[in-house]
């Protein structure tokens, strides 16, 4: 088994473009979720899906939106970057909420 | 809003000593706690994962124990290696389908 992947690993965006970060997760996860990490603030969550064909937001959704693709994929779109953005984005996938399992993250800095 | 708070924020241990750090959480509606080792560059990596008041839990020389009426954890490391520098994270769950994680206690082993 992978785990919990994500793609790209690493990326480089202007202010104003699009991109969308990738995870999927082969464990038969229900819930999957969606965080950023920045110096001195920890994991914060962004949205999460609880099952298949559901989405809510976490404590910092704004600017980001989500779409849970099937039960193995859920994708995080930045519609329109911000340096604010940068960060590291870590997808997390469990069957227990309190036993997530994190991916390797994706390192977004925009410029 | 719930708070998880760690402390100390950041530790120098010398290898050989043990060492102790605390995760506070609000014993109300308290369902779970998660603790993960979090090496830089690198995802959160599942440590313990504990429920009952009074749960013990060892993984060689880490150790963990939880008390849910006063809403504490405390994580051990006997004997400590080059190897266990990383950022230790805990998380706590109330039923709600999100973790609430604190911002971790950074330890660095001094050789």
């Amino acid at each position: 088994n992978a785990g919990v992947t994500q793609t790209p690993k690493f990326q480089v965006l202007k202010t104003g473009q699009s991109m969308t970060l990738q995870c999927a997760q082969d464990m038969n996860h229900n819930s999957m979720y969606w965080y950023r990490q920045d110096p001195g603030m920890g994991l914060r969550l962004i949205y999460y899906s609880a099952s298949e064909g559901t989405t809510d937001k976490g404590e910092v959704p704004n600017g980001y939106n989500v779409s849970r693709l099937n039960k193995r994929e859920f994708s995080l779109r930045l519609e329109s970057a911000a340096p604010s953005q940068t960060s590291v984005y870590f997808c997390a996938s469990c069957i227990r909420p309190y036993e997530q399992y994190f991916g390797p993250g994706t390192r977004l800095t925009v410029t | 809003i719930l708070n998880v708070e760690q402390s100390p924020q950041s530790l120098h241990v010398q290898e050989g000593d043990s060492t102790n750090f605390t995760c506070s959480f609000p014993s109300s509606n308290f369902y779970a706690l998660h603790w993960y080792r979090w090496e830089t560059a690198k995802s959160p990596e599942a440590l313990f994962v504990m429920t009952l008041n009074g749960d013990e839990k060892k993984k060689g020389r880490i150790s963990a124990t939880l008390n849910t009426k006063e809403g504490y954890s405390y994580l051990y490391i006997k004997g400590s290696q080059p190897e266990d520098s990383a950022t230790y994270l805990c998380a706590s769950y109330f039923g709600n389908e999100k973790l609430t994680f604190g911002t971790g206690t950074r330890l660095t082993i001094i050789p």
